[in-house]
């Protein structure tokens, strides 16, 4: 089975500290996203990365950065965390998306709950 | 942003019942329609991946339909149990990017 792990489930951190979520995929899966779920909203993307040191925005970029320095790793950075960046953030990898219909299906983690006070 | 609307918002019923819930999406430029099931602290499941106008597919006691021409897809539950309790997401693909639009959910709730 494929595994995706996100290390911290729960976190409080303080306005303006610099917070890092790390993801680890088990499945060398060349796909890995960031998504934050917000009540009412549907998941948004934050970022997405197809290959190591290769990374492109999604919907939402603005406050956050990633780091893909190994296949199995993408990380997601709050340089400086804001309250309105309080919010439970997955984390998903896929095999490479081939041909226009590829039904290739995403792997989540199981969240992130960040607060920020 | 190109919308992914599922309805109900959410949904409670009695163990037994059969019930049903709609993803409508933009039909332009369609690739690919997702639906997962998501349990309370645990990871999101995916349960079909549709690509074909007229798809049908099911497992177990849960099937899914597809209109890619009216933007449009269907979940069906059959005899629903508390176990299916859980909020069910659909999202869409449009492009040959790697980005899925997702819905908001609908929350189902299965009372026993």
């Amino acid at each position: 089975d494929v595994k995706v792990t996100q290390s911290s489930r729960y976190l409080v951190k303080r306005t303006g500290e610099k917070v890092f979520l790390e993801c680890v995929q088990d499945m060398d899966h060349e796909n890995m996203f960031w998504y934050r779920q917000d009540p009412g909203l549907g998941l948004r993307l934050i970022y997405f990365s197809y290959d190591v040191k290769m990374k492109e925005k999604g919907d939402i970029p603005e406050g956050y950065s990633v780091s893909r320095e190994k296949k199995e790793r993408f990380s997601l950075i709050l340089e400086s965390a804001s309250t309105n960046q309080t919010s439970m953030y997955l984390c998903a990898s896929t095999p490479f998306y081939g041909g226009s219909s590829s039904g290739n299906t995403i792997y989540f983690g199981e969240g992130s709950w960040l607060t920020v006070v | 942003i190109l919308n992914v609307e599922q309805s109900p918002q959410s949904l409670h019923v009695q163990e037994g019942d059969s019930t049903n819930f709609t993803c409508s999406f933009p039909s332009s430029n369609f690739y690919a329609l997702h639906w997962y099931r998501w349990e309370t602290a645990k990871s999101p499941e995916a349960l079909f991946v549709m690509t074909l106008n007229g798809d049908e597919k099911k497992k177990g006691r849960i099937s899914a339909t597809l209109n890619t021409k009216e933007g449009y897809s269907y979940l069906y539950i059959k005899g629903s149990q508390p176990e299916d309790s859980a909020t069910y997401l659909c999202a869409s693909r449009m492009d040959s990017s790697y980005k899925l639009i997702f819905g908001s959910g609908t929350r189902l709730l299965v009372r026993p």
